[in-house]
């Protein structure tokens, strides 16, 4: 089945810097790459997506990145804001599957 | 948007008692519908995919019998955690997609169940 790995599990940035996750995935055949935003004993959100025939997608202060040939994306926040820590998760649907596969998660704490 | 809705938000329970989750889409019809669930400081482990009027798939290590799942319209899935123990004290969360493969999913809120 799909595997995911996600790093770094957690990461601390001074407000104003910039934060990279990344995620690698196991099956090639994946085409659709989400990445979900919780806060503390709230419901995941969806932040930003890709789907495998682009390469990059921006959405202000965030970006996600796709390199399908090394089988990994990485999310980019870009300005870091006190309300940008939280956990972030990075999700892969096994080639075929409507289901999710979601990675293990990131702590995100902004300093101020 | 696509919002979607979960109840009840928590719930306590004795052990040995059954518990029945909702989860609805409100402003869409979802083909299909996912029950996670997550422990503290853990990632989302999916324990099922609901397709409207056919049986859930259920992730392996899942027990069936035990996690009821009914998705009986395109708006509403219930799950009915069965005879609970303090071992499934966890938080569920469902998800609902428009479409198929590849769709975006939208969460709900998440209910907190604690089974003393």
């Amino acid at each position: 089945g799909e595997n995911v790995e996600q790093h770094p599990s957690t990461l601390s940035v001074q407000e104003g810097d910039s934060a990279v996750i990344k995620c690698t995935y196991s099956d090639s055949a994946s085409n659709y790459f989400p990445w979900y935003k919780q806060e503390l004993g709230k419901r995941p959100q969806l932040i930003i997506d890709i789907r495998s025939n682009v390469g990059e997608k921006k959405d202000q202060r965030i970006a996600v990145t796709l390199n399908k040939t090394a089988k990994h994306f990485s999310l980019h926040i870009t300005e870091t804001q006190p309300e940008d820590s939280a956990v972030y998760f990075c999700a892969v649907p096994p080639q075929g599957a409507q289901k999710l596969v979601f990675g293990q998660g990131t702590r995100l704490t902004i300093n101020p | 948007g696509a919002v979607v809705s979960q109840h009840p938000s928590w719930v306590i329970c004795k052990s040995g008692t059954s518990v029945k989750i909702e989860c609805r889409s409100l402003d869409f019809q979802a083909t299909t519908m996912f029950w996670y669930r997550q422990f503290p400081k853990q990632s989302l482990m999916l324990m099922a995919t609901s397709n409207e009027g056919s049986k859930a798939t259920y992730e392996q290590g899942v027990e069936k019998d035990k996690f009821l799942i009914n998705h009986a319209s395109l708006t509403l899935s219930t799950l009915t955690v069965t005879s609970a123990h303090p071992e499934d004290s966890s938080f569920y969360i469902c998800s609902a997609a428009k479409g198929g493969f590849g769709e975006t999913q939208y969460f709900g809120p998440g209910t907190r169940l604690l089974v003393l």
